[in-house]
């Protein structure tokens, strides 16, 4: 049974600071794993789906990477700005494509 | 596109009433999700579709039935609300690619839900 944690569960920044956010899963038998930013009372809004093919995905300033060896994914933002405060959920598949397992998030605040 | 919908925004329900939550998408996705979102358990799987007509069981499906009877809409209906079931409910869908594998997901604003 696939299992997906976050770390950390908050962060805090100054504006400008970059900074990796972790994912990390037991089962590495993963067609994708996909990365989401949820603002407060708000639905889930997709950044960056990374195809177990690939290492990389790049949206702008945020650029995720995947190594399913150590079953680990990133989530790196660049230049972080005041309007990236938000959670962020990463979700890998459960013996299935359509089956996500979603971490619990970090709660990112970067201040001005 | 109107992408993913869902209704009602806000619903608050008594103890043992029934009712349904809407999805509807219009982006043709064969696949589509429900799922819930608790403080600290993050969001879990209740129920899944592959198609029109095929639906499957998720992490948390007690308590909750659906249907695909069309492509666009994937209904959840709780029988008998109980105070547990009080949470916020998404609802997502994606494409299936031509290997068969789900692809990204796309999910709607949610709905919710207080069990008095």
């Amino acid at each position: 049974k696939q299992e997906v944690t976050q770390i950390p569960a908050a962060l805090s920044v100054p504006e400008g600071e970059n900074l990796v956010l972790n994912c990390s899963f037991t089962d590495s038998a993963i067609y994708n794993l996909q990365w989401f930013r949820q603002d407060p009372g708000k639905g889930l809004t997709s950044l960056l789906l990374i195809q177990s093919s690939q290492r990389e995905q790049t949206s702008g300033r945020l650029n995720a990477s995947l190594d399913k060896s150590s079953g680990r994914s990133t989530l790196y933002i660049a230049a972080s700005q005041p309007g990236d405060s938000a959670t962020y959920l990463c979700a890998a598949p459960n013996t299935g494509f359509q089956k996500l397992v979603f971490g619990t998030g970090t709660r990112l605040l970067v201040s001005p | 596109n109107a992408g993913v919908t869902q209704t009602p925004k806000f619903q608050v329900l008594k103890t043992g009433q029934s009712m349904t939550l809407q999805c509807a998408q219009d982006m043709n996705h064969e696949y589509m999700s429900w799922y819930r979102q608790d403080p600290g358990m993050g969001l879990r799987l209740i129920h899944y579709s592959v198609g029109a007509g095929i639906t499957d069981q998720g992490e948390v499906p007690n308590g909750y039935n659906v249907s695909r009877s069309t492509t666009e809409d994937f209904p959840l209906r709780l029988l008998s609300a109980a105070p547990s079931q009080t949470s916020v409910y998404f609802c997502a869908s994606s494409y299936r690619t031509t290997s068969g594998v789900g692809n990204e997901q796309f999910f709607g604003p949610g709905t919710r839900l207080t069990v008095l």
